[in-house]
């Protein structure tokens, strides 16, 4: 079946370290996205890309950092400098050109 | 800067109503509009794309349509089910590829 997985579902990290959330597809998608969603509140976005080896910052990269060295794979950080990484993490991709966006089952990660 | 509103913040009712989500965009410059579903503690399930030049999707009892030039989408779903209470959020695709979300609606559809 095709689709986005994201691992591990429960993460949880002390204050002061880093911690990688993984993303993988197997829709065979170009563009892959990162968002942070806050209870009560809608998706921000994080982090973009549109090809491999090419991502952008999105509204709140600030203490976040990515890599796309396969077009499978979007790996996300959350480095000791974002100051309120508890939260909920989702992945996506998208089809094609203006096509549909699709999501993984999501990480909550709680910092403390 | 884009920005995306979506009224009610929560909406309940009984079984069997037919109801209207309303997602409003202030640029209308957009690739396309998505409507997505969540439930608790999950990821967002697509429910239906329009693109740009479209006006309106329909899939099952759920319709949705675009208006670009007053900035407002809609969705549509008749004789609501418990199954569909869930929080419905409306997504638009800019020109930079980014996509900018509402804050959603929260629906309890009560039996």
């Amino acid at each position: 079946d095709g689709g986005i997985t994201q691992s591990p579902k429960y993460l949880f990290r002390k204050e002061g370290q880093n911690v990688t959330l993984s993303c993988e597809q197997n829709l065979n998608h170009d563009a892959m996205y990162w968002y942070r969603q806050d209870p009560g509140q809608g998706l921000r976005l994080i982090y973009y890309s549109q090809i491999v080896n090419d991502f952008q910052k999105g509204d709140i990269a600030e203490g976040y950092s990515v890599s796309r060295e396969k077009k499978e794979s979007f790996p996300l950080t959350v480095t000791s400098a974002q100051k309120n990484p508890t939260a909920f993490y989702l992945c996506a991709s998208r089809e094609t050109g203006y096509g549909e966006q699709y999501f993984g089952p999501g990480t909550r990660l709680t910092v403390t | 800067k884009q920005e995306v509103t979506q009224i009610p913040a929560a909406l309940s009712v009984p079984e069997g109503e037919n109801l209207v989500l309303n997602c409003s965009f202030t640029d209308s410059a957009i690739y396309n509009l998505q409507w997505f579903r969540q439930d608790p503690g999950k990821g967002l399930t697509s429910l239906l794309l329009i693109q740009s030049s479209q006006r309106e999707q329909t899939s099952g009892r759920l319709n949705a349509s675009l208006d670009k030039s007053s900035g407002r989408s809609t969705l549509y779903i008749a004789a609501s089910q418990p199954g569909d209470s869930a929080t419905y959020l409306c997504a638009a695709l800019g020109g930079t590829y980014k996509y900018i979300f509402g804050t959603g609606t929260r629906l309890k559809v009560l039996a």
